[in-house]
This record gives structure tokens, C-alpha cells and sequence, in this order.
């Protein structure tokens, strides 16, 4: 399974952008990126996933390298409740294909 | 909508008891998965159902067993509990187009 990339913990002020980095340089061609998030005792909550182009939701936004071998998750104006463990994760296409979940990356976020 | 339901919320067993955590979906997803979280540590897959009838191991299936006789539930069974199985299980069932939906977890204590 292609590997993800992301560092342990990551500070923000409260209203500015978060850009969230995730490295996949072994990411096959038709590898979905998806991103979660894990808010303190609950379960994982979906926030974008992306194949090729940027995508954007109400959530955040998805930056995807030309190459694939990177990609952002950005929260254009982190609130204290985006405080939370961010997972990136990649995922072959197929039914039968699982999320693997990696550490991922602490988000704090300051008042 | 109910979405993902998992029970019991908590349970504290004594080693060598079995048990069984539920879990039932509303929104007719094919694919099942059930997830287990140690402290600091991401979710690791223990299990997981393409559809009725069909189930497949994660990374971590050891002490742990599956069945999926309809689409709706999809409940894990602790055969004979151990200390090391001391954790928080999450229970997913997967939209067509990729997303998870996360239960709220099972905290479970094994002593």
C-alpha cells in the first residue's frame, strides 16, 4: 500500500488559513487522496478526498501537486474547533479497497 | 438519521470473556470496516465486509471475529479477551463514492 507523509503536530491562530501538508511519492495513478479528521473522544469525521484536480467543500480545500506526489488540505479560517488530529490517506479504487490510517497530524489552534 | 450506531458506548470485560460490539448502518452502504484506537495511535483495521455475506481481514485481525448476514449490521466478536485488546473500536460503513462514516466509538476495558 502507497505510504503517506505528514508531520506529527502543527500550530495555528484562530481565523488564518491552515495548510496542512501530506507527502505520497509512491502514489499510484489511480489512488484516491482522502483526508479525515479526528476531534478529541470522537470517531474520524470525512473531510475531503480528491483524485487529480483541486477540489473544495464547505470543509476546506484540496491542493493536489501536478504530480500527485503531494498534497495541502486547507482550512481557510481555523476556528478552535478545527483543533483535532488531521489523517491523509490514500486509497486505491475498487469496493473491496480499505483506509489506512497513519498517525496523522496534531492540529493545535490558539484564541 | 441515525448513520452509524455502535453499542455498547463502554463495557469492562475479565480476561477470557467474550463478547460481541454492534454495529448497525442506515444508508445502505456495502462496505462495512471495524477500526481499533490505542492511546496516541491511529486507527488501525481489524476487519472488513464488501457486502452480506463477504468479509476480509484488516492489519490487526487476530482475537477477533466477523459476519455480515444482512447490509444494515456488521458486529464484531471478541472470542476470549485480553489486556492487549484494551481500546476504543470504531465502527465505518462507506458511501459509493468513498467517504467513511464513523461511529462513536466502543471503549472497551479489558482487566
Amino acid at each position: 500500500d502507497a505510504k503517506t507523509t505528514q508531520p506529527n503536530s502543527m500550530e495555528s491562530n484562530e481565523e488564518e488559513p491552515v495548510h496542512l501538508p501530506c507527502n505520497h511519492s509512491t502514489i499510484s495513478g489511480t489512488d484516491y487522496i482522502h483526508w479525515y479528521r479526528q476531534l478529541p473522544s470522537q470517531g474520524p469525521e470525512y473531510v475531503i478526498h480528491g483524485l487529480t484536480s483541486n477540489v473544495n467543500n464547505r470543509m476546506a480545500s484540496l491542493a493536489i501537486a501536478e504530480d500527485r506526489k503531494s498534497s495541502t488540505l486547507i482550512l481557510h479560517r481555523a476556528t478552535l474547533r478545527d483543533a483535532a488530529v488531521y489523517y491523509c490517506i490514500l486509497r486505491a479504487q475498487g469496493a473491496g479497497t480499505a483506509l489506512i490510517f497513519g498517525k496523522g497530524t496534531t492540529l493545535s489552534v490558539s484564541s | 438519521n441515525a448513520g452509524v450506531t455502535q453499542t455498547p458506548k463502554f463495557q469492562v470485560l475479565k480476561t477470557g470473556q467474550s463478547m460481541t460490539l454492534q454495529c448497525a448502518q442506515d444508508m445502505n452502504h456495502e462496505y462495512m470496516s471495524w477500526y481499533r484506537q490505542d492511546p496516541g495511535m491511529g486507527l488501525r483495521l481489524i476487519h472488513y465486509s464488501v457486502g452480506a455475506g463477504i468479509t476480509d481481514q484488516g492489519e490487526v485481525p487476530n482475537g477477533y471475529n466477523v459476519s455480515r448476514s444482512t447490509t444494515e449490521d456488521f458486529p464484531l466478536r471478541l472470542l476470549s479477551a485480553a489486556p492487549s485488546q484494551t481500546s476504543v473500536y470504531f465502527c465505518a460503513s462507506r458511501k459509493s463514492t468513498g467517504e467513511l462514516f464513523f461511529g462513536e466509538g466502543s471503549r472497551l476495558t479489558v482487566l
